[in-house]
């Protein structure tokens, strides 16, 4: 059964205090990996995706790399603005739905 | 651009009773999916449509439907509501069904008593 595995569940970082956030999947005939960040009371929003092994992406405070099993977010120096919950997602060559994994939710602190 | 408008934002439903939701994609999407968000269970695909055909389904019950019409707008129906039917549901747009990634909406909040 294709699986999407997020770590850690929660995550609370100083401001400025870098850190990654991971995403491992077991699914056959991957056709992309996304990220999504998701505040309180709204829908995901999309940041990035992710095609092929060693594929890199960035925005701004946030960079997202992929291998043939896993994902990174990697957060640079964040900021308070950046908590949220951060949902990862996959997609198969099957079809176009999206498998998503539980999510990191991030906290921020000053 | 506006992006994905959901309708309404809340619900309250009592068992036995049917519900449906509406959605509205970002102008010249003609994919539309629904997703199931919960506490327990996270995002869970329901279905997509495309030109008003249902291409994808998940593993969910009879009960919920959908469809779309052909300027790409969408219901969702949930028939003889159940307990386990709270959540949050998501609808969400792409281009080209697939092949760009998925615009979501702030969903409809149903609660069902």
């Amino acid at each position: 059964e294709d699986q999407v595995t997020q770590s850690p569940e929660a995550l609370r970082l100083q401001e400025g205090e870098s850190s990654s956030l991971n995403c491992s999947y077991t699914v056959s005939g991957l056709r992309g990996l996304f990220w999504y960040r998701q505040d309180p009371g709204k829908g995901p929003e999309f940041l990035f995706t992710l095609y092929s092994a060693g594929e890199e992406k960035e925005k701004e405070r946030l960079k997202a790399t992929l291998t043939k099993k896993e994902s990174f977010l990697h957060i640079t120096a964040p900021k308070p603005e950046d908590s949220a919950t951060y949902l990862c997602a996959v997609e198969m060559a099957r079809g176009n739905k999206l498998t998503f994994g539980t999510g990191t939710q991030l906290k921020v602190e000053l | 651009k506006a992006g994905v408008t959901q309708t309404p934002r809340y619900l309250i439903k009592t068992r036995g009773q049917q519900v449906t939701l509406s959605c509205s994609p970002i102008s010249g999407h003609r994919s539309v999916s629904w997703y199931q968000q919960t506490p327990g269970q996270g995002l869970q695909f329901l279905f997509e449509y495309f030109s008003e055909t249902q291409r994808n389904k998940g593993n969910f019950p009879g009960r919920f439907s959908g469809r779309q019409f052909s300027n790409s707008r969408s219901e969702m129906n949930v028939s003889t509501l159940e307990l386990g039917d709270s959540a949050l549901y998501l609808c969400a747009s792409s281009s080209a069904g697939g092949e760009s990634p998925l615009h979501f909406g702030n969903g409809t909040r149903l609660t069902v008593t």
